[in-house]
């Protein structure tokens, strides 16, 4: 069965300072990884995604992800947090190319940045 | 760009009652996913549509039912409300299957509180 394990319940970090949200996954075929953010009282607004191709990937606001296939992982990071950046984060995945088919999320990581 | 719509987006009931929450997909969109998120959860899978039809189906309660109408709007019907029904209700549509690994845009969500 897929499922994403995001390791880190909150990740703290100054404004300014490079920033890293963990996950890893676990599928039978080829992954399909994405990352979405969720802002208080709203909905899940999606990142980026890792279908193939280049390891990294870049998306939305400066984030980008890391994909490593022997590590299983699928790493937000940004080079430079900034306060607004605080919110919950989601890895999600998909074992399927069938955009049918359901995406299993992890149980999300809270960042907070601090000024 | 216009994006996922549903309403309402809060809904208070009573144990026993029923609820119908919709969805209206973004244009072109012809896939619709229900998610279910608990307090302080993941978002869970509950049902998806293609082309009007069920595509698939997750841990969602017999006493839920769910359909998407020949417009590709959803509709989440909920009868015999429980306590445990409270939750943030999500839908989610992507583009057209088999274009591509596309990525699933949400709606801001319905609050379902069951008293």
């Amino acid at each position: 069965a897929q499922s994403v394990a995001q390791p880190e319940d909150q990740v703290n970090v100054a404004e300014g300072n490079p920033l890293t949200v963990k996950c890893t996954y676990s599928v039978s075929g080829n992954p399909y990884l994405f990352w979405y953010v969720q802002y208080p009282n709203r909905g899940l607004q999606f990142l980026l995604k890792y279908i193939t191709g280049d390891n990294l990937v870049k998306g939305s606001y400066g984030f980008e992800a890391e994909f490593n296939k022997s590590q299983t992982s699928f790493h937000l990071k940004k080079p430079s947090a900034l306060v607004s950046d605080s919110a919950l984060y989601f890895c999600a995945v998909r074992d399927s190319p069938y955009n049918t088919d359901k995406l299993i999320f992890g149980t999300g990581t809270r960042l907070q940045v601090f000024p | 760009a216009a994006g996922v719509i549903q309403s309402p987006r809060h809904l208070i009931k009573e144990k026993r009652e029923t609820a119908t929450l919709k969805c209206y997909p973004i244009p072109r969109h012809d896939t619709v996913y229900w998610y279910q998120q608990g307090p302080g959860q993941d978002p869970q899978f509950l049902i998806s549509f293609y082309e009007k039809m069920q595509s698939d189906k997750g841990s969602i309660p017999d006493r839920f039912s769910a359909q998407q109408f020949s417009d590709y709007h959803s509709e989440l019907n909920m009868s015999s409300l429980e306590l445990g029904d409270s939750a943030l209700y999500f839908c989610a549509s992507s583009p057209q299957a088999g274009e591509g690994y596309n990525e699933q845009f949400f709606g801001p969500g319905t609050r379902l509180t069951v008293l």
